[in-house]
């Protein structure tokens, strides 16, 4: 697609049951990240990938979020046996690898907005 | 590791006039990116402006112009001729050679009539 494309846009869920959040990210684009942004506050940095490796995953908030990304395309967010606190929008950017000394703007999807009644 | 601090959790500019928006970084790395994204109430990120740390010159976007100062380690945000469509969040970020993208807290800024 054009575009990063996140599924759903919006996701209400009760405490206690687990989540997936998509992300497609433009093609060809092989870093991925996800994040997450509680109401007006900023961005909270979760986990990236290069291709399908994760170097980062010291964001993650507890062992109940996982992320996996499969043939250098699509990603999937898990957060299980949801908590309230888990409520917030969870924006996932791509970029493409290059110099860092070359402009490699991340462009976002729309978001997943996660209630957790 | 690295850092991004904006110290402004929120500003006030008149219409038509010029803003500062201030944001320093910490890093190790001695390459990397800094970005500046907007993100108005629908809540789309919205990038504005890159600057190379190798960059001799500060980076201009139309009425978008970064302050870069590398000894300083600031990279400020200046935009000109504010526009009632200029209220959003602003978020500066920074990345390094190995793609980790890193954003600060952000600045909520409010243009007057």
């Amino acid at each position: 697609g054009a575009g990063v494309s996140q599924s759903p846009s919006n996701k209400v869920t009760e405490k206690g049951k687990d989540v997936e959040l998509r992300c497609d990210p433009i093609s060809g684009h092989t870093a991925l990240y996800w994040y997450r942004q509680s109401l007006g506050q900023g961005l909270e940095f979760l986990i990236y990938f290069q291709g399908n490796s994760a170097p980062d995953k010291s964001g993650l908030p507890s062992d109940r979020f996982s992320a996996e990304r499969t043939g250098g395309s699509v990603s999937t967010l898990t957060i299980q046996r949801t908590q309230q606190e888990d409520s917030a929008v969870y924006l996932c950017a791509s970029s493409l690898v290059q110099g860092v000394d070359m402009n490699t703007e991340a462009f976002f999807g729309q978001g997943t907005r996660l209630t957790v009644v | 590791a690295q850092k991004i601090t904006q110290t402004q959790p929120g500003m006030f500019v008149q219409e038509k006039e010029a803003v500062t928006l201030d944001c320093t970084y910490d890093t190790s790395d001695p390459s990397y990116g800094l970005f500046w994204y907007k993100q108005p109430s629908s809540g789309e990120m919205i990038f504005l402006i890159y600057q190379g740390s190798y960059d001799q010159q500060n980076a201009t976007e139309g009425r978008y112009s970064l302050n870069f100062q590398k000894a300083r380690k600031s990279a400020n945000l200046v935009i000109s001729a504010s526009q009632l469509g200029d209220s959003a969040m602003y978020f500066c970020a920074i990345t390094n050679a190995g793609n980790m993208l890193t954003f600060g807290g952000g600045t909520r800024l409010m243009v007057k009539p």
